[in-house]
């Protein structure tokens, strides 16, 4: 399984763009990336996978270099509800998934 | 579509004393999950079944904890007898199974133990 790093913390204010970035240095072949999004009381809620290039969805963008060894989860326009801990998870479509601690966004009004 | 439902929400407990929990997938869900998220920390699988069979328990201190899935539907987690070090949030997830990726899981609200 391909180890990631995130930065432990991200603050940033309401209406902006966010960017969380992984490292994932010895991602496989056939790894996807993966990230979740958790709320405080809640359980974790997948919000969007790629595996090359950019993956777009209603909730979140998903950018992958060529090289993939990183990966960049944008969220457009903050709002205060986006405050969360994010997860971003590598592996094969079988594997076993392993959640680190996360990044934890904290939104400023 | 009804998400993954759990019971109890809450539990408060001392320590030895023993405790179970529920969990029920979405409807069609063959793979299930439990996990425990300690405070700061993010989920540990503890085990992993598909449909009614264990694919996965290589984390599960079964010395204390045991979980079944009868039936391929619901499942309950125990713990006997529990510690201190057992207090965490326990999620239950479920995913489509192998024919989709087990990436994409969706969780329940978790319950919350306390062992004093």
């Amino acid at each position: 399984l391909a180890k990631t790093t995130q930065p432990i913390s991200m603050d940033s204010y309401e209406g902006q763009e966010v960017n969380i970035t992984c490292s994932h240095n010895n991602i496989a072949t056939n790894d996807y990336i993966t990230w979740y999004q958790q709320f405080p009381s809640q359980g974790p809620r997948f919000i969007i996978q790629g595996y090359k290039t950019k993956v777009t969805n209603e909730v979140a963008s998903l950018f992958i270099p060529a090289d993939r060894k990183s990966s960049t989860l944008s969220l457009p326009r903050v709002s205060l509800s986006d405050t969360a801990v994010y997860y971003c998870l590598v592996g094969e479509w079988d594997d076993k998934i392993i959640f680190g601690k996360g990044t934890r966004l904290h939104i400023l009004p | 579509e009804a998400g993954v439902a759990q019971s109890p929400r809450y539990k408060i407990i001392e320590k030895r004393q023993s405790v179970a929990f529920w969990c029920n997938p979405i409807s069609g869900h063959a793979t299930l999950y439990w996990y425990q998220q300690i405070l700061g920390q993010g989920p540990k699988l503890l085990i992993q079944f598909q449909n009614n069979g264990v694919v996965d328990d290589s984390q599960l201190p079964k010395d204390r904890f045991s979980a079944e899935r009868l039936k391929g539907v619901d499942s309950t987690l125990k713990i006997q007898p529990a510690k201190l070090e057992d207090s965490a949030v326990y999620l239950c997830a479920s995913s489509l199974g192998r024919t989709a990726s087990p990436y994409e899981q969706y969780f329940g609200p978790g319950t919350r133990l306390t062992v004093t």
